[in-house]
């Protein structure tokens, strides 16, 4: 079985300063972990994925994440906000093998402030 | 090229009633999912297509959703006997076979009045 547990339902951060978005994650098995965004109104969008690859993740749009196996974490960053990163984030796992369908988490909705 | 597209955007029903939800996926992807999503709240697996059969339904609520994929491409939701509590957005995401990224669509809102 596999969860997501994402720490803060709202973050809100002034315009030019550190996002820190958190992730946990329970799997029994290997997994895939991914962040996507989904903007108002509009469908959701990889920002990042880890596939077994390097722990360290870039993404689009300056965001990167860090896979932890010992704390289970995968936490999104990015060292400078711009108001256009208001939107909702969503962590996910999916197991390496099978039908890799993905689990998300409750959604972290980030706000910018000016 | 083209992404997933999903039809309706928008969907008002009335409870009791039948609705049908329409997903294409990105030509050549062979996996095609369905999740829901509640206001709110993340967004939960339906139901996983591997070419034309089901491979995974375990996320299906109950015996009122049933969805089809009859010729490996186009697929189509189906909600019987509609209530309020299925009011949600409905995403579909395709992806290529052994792919680990899904590419979803923008999804239909379904009201139920």
């Amino acid at each position: 079985a596999q969860s997501v547990t994402q720490l803060g339902s709202h973050v809100s951060v002034s315009e030019g300063a550190l996002v820190l978005l958190r992730c946990n994650y329970s799997s029994s098995v290997p997994p895939y972990l991914f962040w996507y965004v989904q903007y108002p109104n509009q469908g959701l969008q990889l920002l990042l994925k880890y596939t077994s690859a390097a722990t360290l993740v870039k993404g689009i749009n300056g965001f990167e994440a860090e896979f932890k196996k010992s704390e289970t974490s995968f936490h999104l960053t990015k060292p400078s906000a711009h108001m256009s990163d208001a939107a909702e984030y969503f962590c996910a796992v999916s197991a390496i093998q099978g039908a890799q369908k993905l689990v998300f988490g409750q959604g972290t909705r980030l706000t910018i402030n000016p | 090229g083209a992404g997933v597209s999903q039809t309706p955007s928008n969907k008002v029903t009335e409870k009791g009633k039948y609705v049908e939800l329409r997903c294409d996926p990105i030509s050549g992807h062979t996996a095609l999912y369905w999740y829901r999503q509640s206001l709110g709240q993340g967004p939960e697996f339906l139901i996983y297509f591997q070419g034309t059969g089901a491979a995974d339904d375990s996320g299906l609520p109950n015996d009122r959703f049933f969805a089809v994929r009859p010729e490996g491409s186009v697929s189509t939701l189906k909600i019987q006997r509609t209530e309020r509590g299925d009011s949600a957005v409905y995403l579909c995401a395709s992806s290529l076979f052994g792919g680990n990224e899904q590419f979803f669509g923008p999804g239909t809102r379904l009201t139920v009045l």
